[in-house]
């Protein structure tokens, strides 16, 4: 069965610094696998797609790594602001069967 | 563009009662899903729909119906609310469920069943 971790749960960093969220899953047979940003009180916003023969996909200050082979994504994040606080998920679409959430990043961005 | 709407975006109910969440997109999407999001336990999957008139079921299906007479309208209907079904519920839709296009979420209904 398909399982996604996101570690850390939490994560607090100062403004202006370059991060990387992490997302493994465990069976590597996926169709695609996107990152969303969730603010509070609001549904999921996709910020990048990324399909399973691609290795990375680039959105302004974003860009999400895939690694099939180890089963792990990456969301780097360039030079953070405030406006960036909110929790990022990640979710894998497995060939044939529904996607699949993680729990989550909560990203905090201090002034 | 108004994406994916759903309707109220609050809601109190009484233990018994039954009440219908609306959700509806202007993208002429055909997969349409429902999800719960729960502390702790992330999003998981009600029911979805790939398109008018076919419907099935999610992870966590029981206690909830859902009918897909258009392409539009994907409502989903609980039929004796219990304290369980406290929770953040979302729409969200996409061209197919076999694409490579992102899914759209709507805002979310905050249920409170007491």
């Amino acid at each position: 069965k398909q399982e996604v971790t996101q570690i850390p749960a939490a994560l607090s960093v100062p403004e202006g610094e370059n991060l990387v969220l992490n997302c493994s899953f465990t069976d590597s047979a996926i169709y695609n696998l996107q990152w969303f940003r969730q603010d509070p009180g609001k549904g999921l916003t996709s910020l990048l797609l990324i399909q399973s023969s691609q290795r990375e996909q680039t959105s302004g200050r974003l860009n999400a790594s895939l690694d099939k082979s180890s089963g792990r994504s990456t969301l780097y994040i360039a030079a953070s602001q405030p406006g960036d606080s909110a929790t990022y998920l990640c979710a894998v679409k497995p060939r044939d069967d529904k996607i699949i959430f993680g729990k989550g990043t909560r990203l905090h961005i201090l002034p | 563009n108004a994406g994916v709407t759903q309707t109220p975006k609050f809601q109190v109910l009484k233990t018994g009662q039954s009440m219908t969440l609306q959700c509806a997109q202007d993208m002429n999407h055909e997969y349409m899903s429902w999800y719960r999001q729960d502390p702790g336990m992330g999003l998981r999957l009600i029911h979805y729909s790939v398109g008018a008139g076919i419907t099935d079921q999610g992870e966590v299906p029981n206690g909830y119906n859902v009918s897909r007479s258009t392409t539009e309208d994907f409502p989903l209907r609980l039929l004796s609310a219990a304290p369980s079904q406290t929770s953040v519920y979302f729409c969200a839709s996409s061209y197919s469920k076999f694409d490579n296009q992102p899914q759209h979420f709507g805002d979310g209904t905050r249920l409170s069943i007491l």
